[in-house]
């Protein structure tokens, strides 16, 4: 079983309305992410949880919010979806106690696209 | 600020080598990863740097430079199945996130 999961894989929806993507990890890890990926721009940071009580904004935050309802999840909501928030997006989870650095483990990705 | 600068695109001959540069910026140092990901799917762990010189994983190695900013990834005895996009990052400064660079996308031809 993989050790982080994201629901759906795969989204398409329509401008203005709300979606929400979910994250699972069965590592232990405190840490979690969302990124997205965009051709030619890489992944970029949206929103990041040390702890279940500890949520900060990333690089490009804005017309997204987060909820970290226990240590295993993550979830990422679009309030209102547009155009340019097509994209792959993935979670992603490090524990800066074990492994190597800060070494991230990432899930298979969501392929959302707003119509 | 912090940045990364990788080349978008390398191809390269099977069973030959290949090496893909990176060169960074940040304020502090906290080491460097390497990444690899095939078309469509997650990133996977390829290497992390964090003393100057070249660790050796078996057909993957990579090198850190920190006086220089600069990082390389070597790739021995390229397979079709090493065709994918390298992702440089750095640990952003003051904080535990990985700044990603764009990716090299590398093709591997017979």
């Amino acid at each position: 079983d993989a050790d982080v999961t994201q629901t759906p894989r795969n989204r398409i929806t329509k401008t203005g309305k709300r979606i929400m993507l979910e994250c699972s990890q069965t590592k232990g890890h405190d840490r979690m992410y969302w990124y997205r990926q965009d051709p030619g721009l890489g992944l970029r940071l949206i929103y990041y949880s040390f702890d279940v009580k500890d949520i900060n904004k990333g690089e490009i935050s804005d017309g997204y919010s987060v909820s970290r309802q226990a240590q295993a999840k993550f979830s990422l909501s679009l309030e209102s979806a547009i155009p340019n928030q097509t994209a792959l997006y993935f979670c992603a989870t490090s524990d800066l106690g074990q492994g190597v650095g800060n070494e991230q483990f990432f899930g298979p990705g969501t392929r959302l696209t707003v119509l | 600020g912090q940045n990364i600068d990788q080349p978008t695109e390398m191809t390269a001959t099977e069973g030959a080598i290949v090496q893909i540069n990176c060169t960074y910026q940040t304020s502090g140092f906290n080491g460097l990863f390497w990444y690899q990901q095939h078309a469509g799917e997650a990133p996977t762990f390829l290497s992390y740097n964090v003393l100057d010189g070249l660790e050796e994983k078996g057909r993957f190695s990579s090198f850190l430079s920190r006086s220089k900013g600069y990082s390389y990834l070597l790739l021995k005895e390229l397979q079709m199945k090493d065709s994918a996009s390298y992702l440089c990052a750095a640990p952003q400064t003051g904080a535990n996130n990985l700044f990603f660079g764009t990716g090299t996308r590398l093709t591997v031809i017979p």
